[in-house]
């Protein structure tokens, strides 16, 4: 079946823009979650979603970074005025449940200029 | 200190070697454990589990200890296709949260 999608597979803008990164998880799969990952290093936990609420968005770095899932299904990562450091792959990832295994998109690779 | 740390390598290796990777984990609270394998430029997959008691899947052994609070893999007869990073991942809390280390390269060579 198909697994997680993520678009824009790249994402190219300039310092202060804002973007949104997207996310469709496998179908059925009620916890979605957001990792980002920088050159070189593991994912870093965002936030991840049980349902439509986020359960815990401990990772979000700070009040630019936002995420909706609002139907259950699909996510959008929203930065506002995007910084030079915000750029790396933004993971997302799917399971049935909370404690299931996570399977992971392919990532969306953000470069802020 | 990092939650989990692993050594980054890289480890170069021949064909058919056996080699190990560790991994140490600062939360003695952790519920759960993983590694994950991410080929270059590519998503992190499942590897395998880790149990307390050891599993094995192939060529491939897992092992925690508790009391240590560490993590190996064990790769027996490497193959080119071994050729990859191999992220160690702890669920502090049994929720979704997965914190991943930074991953220790392996390029097995022919």
């Amino acid at each position: 079946g198909a697994g997680v999608s993520q678009t824009p597979s790249n994402k190219v803008t300039e310092k202060g823009k804002y973007v949104e990164l997207r996310c469709d998880p496998i179908s059925g799969h009620t916890a979605l979650y957001w990792y980002r990952q920088s050159l070189g290093q593991g994912p870093e936990f965002l936030i991840y979603f049980q349902g439509t609420g986020a359960a815990d968005d401990s990772g979000l770095p700070n009040d630019r970074f936002f995420a909706v899932r609002p139907e259950g299904s699909v996510s959008t990562l929203k930065i506002q005025r995007t910084e030079r450091g915000d750029s790396a792959v933004y993971l997302c990832a799917s399971s049935r449940g909370m404690t299931e295994t996570q399977y992971f998109g392919p990532g969306t690779r953000l470069l802020v200029l | 200190r990092k939650e989990v740390e692993q050594d980054p390598g890289p480890f170069n290796v021949p064909e058919g070697a056996t080699v190990a990777f560790n991994c140490t984990y600062s939360n003695s609270a952790s519920q759960s454990f993983f590694w994950y394998r991410q080929d270059c430029r590519k998503e992190p997959k499942l590897l395998m589990s880790v149990y307390s008691s050891g599993n094995e899947d192939g060529r491939f052994t897992a092992q925690l200890n508790r009391a240590s609070q560490y993590i190996s893999l064990l790769i027996r007869d490497s193959k080119l296709s071994d050729s990859a990073t191999y992220l160690c991942v702890v669920n502090p809390g049994n929720t979704g949260k997965l914190i991943f280390g930074q991953g220790t390269t392996l390029q097995v060579k022919p």
